[in-house]
């Protein structure tokens, strides 16, 4: 079965500083592989998904990530934060049965 | 319609009523499906529904718990005598089989009282 580990359930950053969030999947088949993110009392709104094209995957607001399949990670990158990414991401996985499995979120926090 | 559509977006129940939860899905997106979200805590995975293929309710945490949708359109989960533990925002997403990646809905902020 299909599964998901973020690192971090906190990660702090400066503002203008480097975002790395961490996700390692699981997965018995090619996976599809998505981020989400929860800005507050907002619901999910997808960020970028690989499904098995480019390895690298741009998404909306200058994120990025980067499929690695020798070590099992998708890690979400941004070159400089900004006080609005201040939200909840999700690292999720699926694979042939289209159903999603999430992780269970990094809360980043922006430092001004 | 534009998005998913859920409602309400907040209940406040006693404990030991049932209620029922509504989920209007995107035209046309076959898949539906249901997660919760406890305070501090990721996305669980309910029921998923695709199609008229029987719904995947591996998720469904107790026999408390039940869903349905007709056809491609509307679905409602209805929680059965609810517990304390039952508070949480429940989330439903939608999508197209062939296009990965669900449409969220804003979600109902379910509170047992």
């Amino acid at each position: 079965a299909q599964s998901v580990t973020q690192l971090g359930s906190h990660v702090s950053v400066s503002e203008g500083a480097l975002v790395l969030l961490r996700c390692n999947y699981s997965s018995s088949v090619p996976p599809y592989l998505f981020w989400y993110v929860q800005y507050p009392n907002q619901g999910l709104q997808l960020l970028l998904k690989y499904t098995s094209a480019a390895t690298l995957v741009k998404g909306i607001n200058g994120f990025e990530a980067e499929f690695k399949k020798s070590e099992t990670s998708f890690h979400l990158t941004k070159p400089s934060a900004h006080m609005s990414d201040a939200a909840e991401y999700f690292c999720a996985v699926s694979d042939k049965d289209d159903k999603i499995i999430f992780g269970k979120g990094t809360r980043l926090h922006i430092l001004p | 319609g534009a998005g998913v559509s859920q409602s309400p977006s907040n209940k406040v129940t006693e404990k030991g009523k049932d209620v029922e939860l509504r989920c209007d899905p995107i035209s046309g997106h076959t898949a539906l499906y249901w997660y919760r979200q406890r305070l501090g805590q990721g996305l669980e995975f309910l029921i998923y529904f695709q199609g008229n293929s029987a719904p995947d309710k591996s998720g469904l945490p107790s026999d408390r718990f039940s869903a349905e949708r007709t056809g491609e359109s509307v679905s409602t989960l209805t929680i059965q005598r609810t517990q304390q533990e039952d508070s949480a925002v429940y989330l439903c997403a939608s999508s197209l089989v062939d296009i990965r990646g669900y449409t969220f809905g804003s979600g109902t902020r379910l509170t047992v009282v």
